[in-house]
C-alpha cells in the first residue's frame, strides 16, 4: 500500500535557490495537504486544495506555491529559498469530509544554507 | 485562532506502566479528535479517534478519553512498550470550518519509555 508518497527525503539548498517538493496519494483522496514541522515543534498548514484545480493558503504560506493539476498529485514550490524554510514538510491527505483522518506522508527534510 | 495545546512537553514511564498524555483544546465547535504517534524521522500515524458525541473509545491498548465540558482530551497507552517511544500529537477539526477538513495540532508530548 503506497498510500502518501513525497520526494525527495533530503535535500540541502542554497539561499535563493528554488525547488519542488513532489507529493502523490493513491488513495483517491479528494483533499490534500502540505504541513511543515520545525524542530519540537506541532505542524503548521502550508497550503490545501480541496481538489484538483482547487488551492488555497493555510496558517503559513509565504515563500510557498502549490499547484494542483491531478487528483493524485500536489507539489510544493518553493521560491528564493531562504534560511526559514529549514524545516521537514510533511505532505498529506483526506476524505472530502469534516471528520475524517488525515494520512501522511513520510516527509521531507530540507536544509537551506 | 485555533488553539490546541499539550499539558507535558515530555513524559517518561516505566516498561509495564500505563502512560497518560493529555491535550487541551479551545474551540468548542471541534467535533472530531485524532491522536497521532510519531516516531522518529517518521510521519504522523494515526493511533485512534473520536468523535464529540463520544466520552471514550477504546482500541488495542490505547484509549481515548473526550471531557467536552473542559474542552481536554487524553491518551491512555495500557502496559508501555518500549516500540510506543514516540512524540504524540492530538489534533481536532470542526465540521463547521469553512476551509476545508483543516486539522489544528499540538505541540505534541515526547514519550520515553525506561526499560
Amino acid at each position: 500500500n503506497a498510500g502518501v508518497t513525497q520526494t525527495p527525503k533530503f535535500r540541502i539548498l542554497k539561499i535563493g535557490q528554488s525547488m519542488t517538493l513532489q507529493c502523490a496519494q493513491d488513495m483517491n483522496h479528494n483533499y490534500m495537504y502540505w504541513y511543515r514541522q520545525d524542530p519540537g515543534m506541532g505542524l503548521k498548514l502550508i497550503y490545501y486544495s480541496v481538489g484538483a484545480g482547487i488551492t488555497d493558503k493555510g496558517e503559513v504560506p509565504n515563500g510557498y506555491n502549490v499547484s494542483r493539476s491531478t487528483t493524485e498529485d500536489f507539489p510544493l514550490r518553493l521560491e528564493l529559498a531562504a534560511p526559514s524554510q529549514t524545516s521537514v514538510y510533511f505532505c498529506a491527505s483526506s476524505w472530502p469530509a469534516a471528520g475524517h483522518t488525515i494520512y501522511f506522508g513520510e516527509g521531507s527534510w530540507l536544509t537551506v544554507v | 485562532g485555533e488553539s490546541v495545546g499539550l499539558h507535558l512537553p515530555t513524559l517518561s514511564v516505566q516498561e509495564g506502566d500505563n502512560s497518560i498524555i493529555n491535550c487541551a483544546y479551545s474551540n468548542s465547535a471541534s467535533d472530531y479528535f485524532i491522536w497521532y504517534k510519531q516516531e522518529s524521522g517518521k510521519g504522523p500515524q494515526f493511533i485512534i479517534d473520536i468523535r464529540s458525541n463520544m466520552d471514550k473509545r477504546q482500541g488495542q491498548r490505547v484509549t481515548v478519553l473526550l471531557n467536552k465540558t473542559v474542552k481536554h482530551l487524553s491518551l491512555q497507552i495500557a502496559a508501555t512498550q518500549p516500540g510506543d517511544s514516540a512524540v504524540y500529537f492530538c489534533a481536532e477539526n470542526s465540521k463547521f470550518t469553512n476551509t476545508g477538513n483543516q486539522f489544528y495540532f499540538g505541540t505534541g508530548t515526547s514519550l520515553t519509555v525506561i526499560p
